[in-house]
């Protein structure tokens, strides 16, 4: 049963548009909300997290927000930069619970000139 | 700081043979994870370790065993390889100091690829 759910495998976007990731989730335990970037060859990195008990987090170019009532959040880039090509995922744990830390399938962004 | 290094990097077994995979941080972290990569699968988590001397398993530890017998470093083992454990290994680690520390960032390696032939 997979409890972090990316169901879109790519997604493309023209250089200086917004890219919005989406990821759902069906634990209502989770408490707290990762996103990583991947390049090929290289281990993923650590890009934005939000606790359970926001809607909404702020990082330069990256926004995160959550809907706990759709069980549903998205990452959003603005603008879009060539350099932010690379596979995203989302992540989620119930620190209150486990260590575990689980995560979707990935989606492919890819920034168009 | 190294961070988190994954050795080896590149492996080809045959099936049946068994290796060990070593991830070592310098980070003094508490908790460390294993997850294998596949191809529209995600990560997947194999298992994790709190601290010194604990594992735990995670979403696909079958055929796996780990050990934490310094906490600096995590084992990966496979007794016996199958051409299912194809896949690029990633270890990761992470501090936590306590339930107020906010998430649970993880900092991972660059991967190990794995063949079984």
């Amino acid at each position: 049963d997979q409890q972090v759910k990316q169901n879109s495998p790519s997604l493309s976007v023209q250089e200086g548009r917004i890219s919005i990731l989406n990821c759902d989730y069906t634990n209502s335990m989770f408490d707290y909300f990762l996103w990583y970037k991947k390049y090929p060859a290289e281990g993923p990195t650590f890009l934005i997290s939000i606790s359970s008990i926001k809607d909404k987090n702020e990082d330069g170019r990256f926004t995160v927000f959550l809907n706990k009532s759709a069980k549903h959040l998205s990452l959003h880039i603005v603008p879009s930069q060539p350099g932010d090509s690379a596979v995203y995922f989302c992540a989620a744990s119930n620190e209150n619970r486990d260590d575990k830390i689980i995560f979707g399938k990935g989606t492919r962004l890819h920034i168009l000139p | 700081n190294a961070g988190v290094t994954q050795t080896p990097k590149f492996r080809v077994l045959k099936t049946g043979q068994s290796m060990t995979l070593l991830c070592a941080q310098d980070m003094n972290h508490e908790y460390m994870y294993w997850y294998r990569q596949d191809p529209g699968m995600g990560l997947r988590l194999i298992h994790y370790s709190v601290g010194e001397g604990t594992t735990a398993k995670g979403e696909v530890p079958d055929g796996y065993n780990v050990s934490r017998l310094k906490k600096q470093n995590f084992l990966l083992g496979l007794e016996s390889a199958a051409p299912s454990q194809t896949s690029v290994y990633f270890c990761a680690s992470s501090s936590r100091t306590g339930r107020s520390s906010g998430a649970n960032v993880l900092t991972f390696g660059a991967g190990s690829r794995l063949t079984v032939l």
